[in-house]
């Protein structure tokens, strides 16, 4: 049962152009959410996060907007440059029965930007 | 900072066999997490350890198992291997384990089962 799912397996975006990544969840109970971005032959590495609280966080060319009804995040880069090709995770957290977060990564989003 | 640091990086075994994996996290940081990576499965999570006790745990089978030391190393071990088993497992360490604590990824252990 895949609680988080990023349906596009990958994206295609011109350099200087808005970059939109976009995940899904199932679990209600989620109250915390994290992108992280990963290269190849790396470990993946953090991004941005949001609490349930807001509806968007901002870090310089990275936004992440939150839609609690619709269970749904998006991840916006703008603009989009050639470093920023990589595999972005969605993640989403919450506490497991012990009170201890848990997270569910999604299935990743294979971004290219094109020079 | 020395960042977190997995040994060994590639390992090919032949099915049958066990392997362990090692993790070292970053200095001071008390929680570590598990994740097996696979092509269309994303990071799925193992387990995660906090003060040598297992705190979380995925939805793998007993034949995953892992623990941490008390200088916060951490192991995991599979028996009985599986082509299945063949991923990338990846290692996370972070502050003491809260939602907010920023996860701090190694580069991974290749495995492939024969």
């Amino acid at each position: 049962d895949q609680q988080v799912k990023q349906n596009s397996p990958s994206l295609s975006v011109q350099e200087g152009r808005i970059s939109i990544l976009n995940c899904d969840y199932t679990n209600s109970m989620f109250d915390y959410f994290l992108w992280y971005k990963k290269y190849p032959a790396e470990g993946p590495t953090f991004l941005i996060s949001i609490s349930s609280i807001k509806d968007k966080n901002e870090d310089g060319r990275f936004t992440v907007f939150l839609n609690k009804s619709a269970k749904h995040l998006s991840l916006h880069i703008v603009p989009s440059q050639p470093g920023d090709s990589a595999v972005y995770f969605c993640a989403a957290s919450r506490k497991n029965s012990g009170g201890y977060q848990k997270v569910t990564f999604g299935t990743g989003t294979k971004l290219q930007v094109i020079p | 900072k020395a960042g977190v640091t997995q040994t060994p990086r590639y390992l090919i075994k032949t099915r049958g066999q066990q392997v362990t994996l090692s993790c070292s996290p970053i200095s001071g940081h008390r929680s570590v997490s598990w994740y097996q990576q696979t092509p269309g499965q994303g990071l799925q999570f193992l387990f995660e350890y906090f003060s040598e006790t297992q705190r979380n745990k995925g939805n793998f089978p007993g034949r995953f198992s892992g623990r941490q030391f008390s200088n916060s190393r951490s192991e995991m071990n599979v028996s009985t291997l599986e082509l299945g088993d063949s991923a990338l497992y990846l290692c996370a360490s972070s502050r003491i384990g809260l939602a907010t604590d920023t996860q701090y990824f190694g580069p991974g252990t290749r495995l492939t089962v024969l």
